[in-house]
């Protein structure tokens, strides 16, 4: 499996600021994803990231809240825009050689005051 | 209804029981099933596949009944070390494709 990490692992920000997450694989990746996990719940999926291209946004999720880039298949990153104290919560990028097996950062934990 | 749906537990068992948990998933044309484990304030990780035919890993066996769909996870002569929240996951057609859809989660505690 690939090594995945993430910057930063946690923050606490003001509302109304916007946030930049980074995902770094340690090997080329097919397929990588960004989740959002809020407390006490499950991991919904946010977007599949894609490389060249604009990132692909699930259902309740826009792109203008949650800008994505992936200039390469090593590298994405997920910007939380115009936060609220409602997107206090952990987000996570997985990566896959395929859907079906993902493999998942550590998280970065984001507190909204 | 939930697309994957499981009892959150918790599940509080000794040292070397056996335990079973359950899912149900809503759509009949899903293909894949995995279950995940996620330890407290941790990534999740995928424990195993489940296959039609079921599988065993160790102490841990996965089952699939797709006529009532259904998968089940059995932990049998539990550890401590088994304590964690276990994730069970459906790929499900969306709207752009395919994705991985993620159960609440069944949270073990396993005591001495």
């Amino acid at each position: 499996s690939a090594v995945i990490s993430q910057k930063p692992s946690r923050d606490i920000c003001q509302r109304g600021t916007s946030l930049t997450i980074q995902c770094q694989v340690d090997s080329q990746v097919t397929m990588m994803f960004w989740y959002r996990q809020q407390p006490g719940q499950s991991l919904t999926l946010i977007a599949t990231a894609n490389q060249g291209s604009e990132a692909t946004y699930e259902s309740g999720f826009v792109i203008d809240k949650f800008p994505i880039s992936r200039p390469n298949l090593t590298f994405s990153t997920l910007t939380v825009s115009n936060m609220s104290p409602e997107d206090s919560s952990i987000y996570l990028c997985s990566v896959g050689r395929d859907l079906y097996e993902q493999y998942f950062g550590p998280g970065t934990r984001l507190t909204v005051t | 209804r939930k697309e994957v749906e499981q009892d959150p537990g918790p599940f509080n068992v000794p040292e070397g029981a056996t335990v079973a948990f359950n899912c149900t998933y809503s759509n009949s044309a899903s293909q894949s099933f995995f279950w995940y484990r996620q330890d407290c304030r941790k990534e999740p990780k995928l424990l195993m596949s489940v296959y039609s035919s079921g599988n065993e890993d160790g102490r841990f066996t996965a089952q699939l009944n797709r006529a009532s769909q259904y998968i089940s996870l059995l932990i049998r002569d539990s550890k401590l070390s088994d304590s964690a929240t276990y994730l069970c996951v459906v790929n499900m057609l969306g709207e752009y494709g395919n994705k991985l859809v993620f159960g609440a989660g069944t949270i073990l505690r396993v005591k001495s």
